[in-house]
């Protein structure tokens, strides 16, 4: 029979440009909130992390905005480039007692040449 | 530094055969997490400990799947018996403190084919 898969959002940008890949929340009680990119054959590798008291953090090339008030987070990256094509994660904590972690379903983000 | 180590990278067996994942964290962190990633369901946490203690196994799908962790430097996801909808790529992850809002950080899987 037909299977059905996750349907992933994608993001086609062109190289140079700068990327926002975004993901919204709903559990109002996380405070701490991650970026993953996963490529090709490997596992989700860690890009920037943020929490609550925060509302932008910057790394290298990249930058983490989080709007608490509207449960939305996104990942800015400025000069985009052939190697960041890969599949983005965001992840946000339970909250509590527990170090569980909610992953989103995920961004694909296409680097065109 | 190494990362989290995992084996075997590949896996393709039969069904009904006993499938046995290992996962090394990263030296000196206390929590493991062992997820499942599929097209259909996504990344799924299964089951993840602290200190050597499983805390949660709400993910764990059916009795045919047990998780330990002997030791704070290894441990192993275990199907027995494998079936054809167990097929999935397995990550471990691991982390520094409990409780901490520290990042998890993953293997690169284990990608499972049952036959």
């Amino acid at each position: 029979g037909e299977s059905v898969g996750l349907h992933l959002p994608t993001l086609s940008v062109q190289e140079g440009d700068n990327s926002i890949i975004n993901c919204a929340y709903s559990n109002s009680a996380s405070d701490y909130f991650i970026w993953y990119k996963q490529e090709s054959g490997k596992g989700p590798q860690f890009i920037i992390d943020i929490r609550s008291n925060m509302d932008k953090r910057q790394g290298q090339r990249v930058t983490v905005l989080l709007n608490k008030t509207v449960k939305h987070l996104s990942l800015q990256i400025a000069a985009t480039q052939p190697g960041d094509s890969a599949v983005y994660f965001c992840a946000g904590n339970y909250g509590g007692a527990t170090n569980k972690l909610i992953f989103g379903t995920g961004t694909l983000l296409a680097v065109q040449p | 530094d190494a990362g989290v180590i995992q084996s075997p990278r590949h896996e393709v067996t039969e069904m009904g055969q006993e499938v046995t994942l290992r996962c090394k964290p990263i030296s000196g962190h206390n929590s493991l997490f062992w997820y499942r990633q599929t097209m259909m369901r996504g990344l799924e946490l299964l089951i993840y400990f602290n200190n050597n203690v499983p805390i949660d196994d709400s993910g764990m799908p059916e009795d045919r799947f047990s998780a330990k962790m002997p030791n704070a430097s290894f441990s192993t996801l275990k199907i027995q018996p494998s079936e054809p909808r167990d097929s999935a790529v397995y990550f471990c992850a691991s982390s520094p403190r409990v409780l901490s809002n520290q990042p998890q950080h993953f293997g690169d899987g284990t990608r499972l084919s049952i036959l």
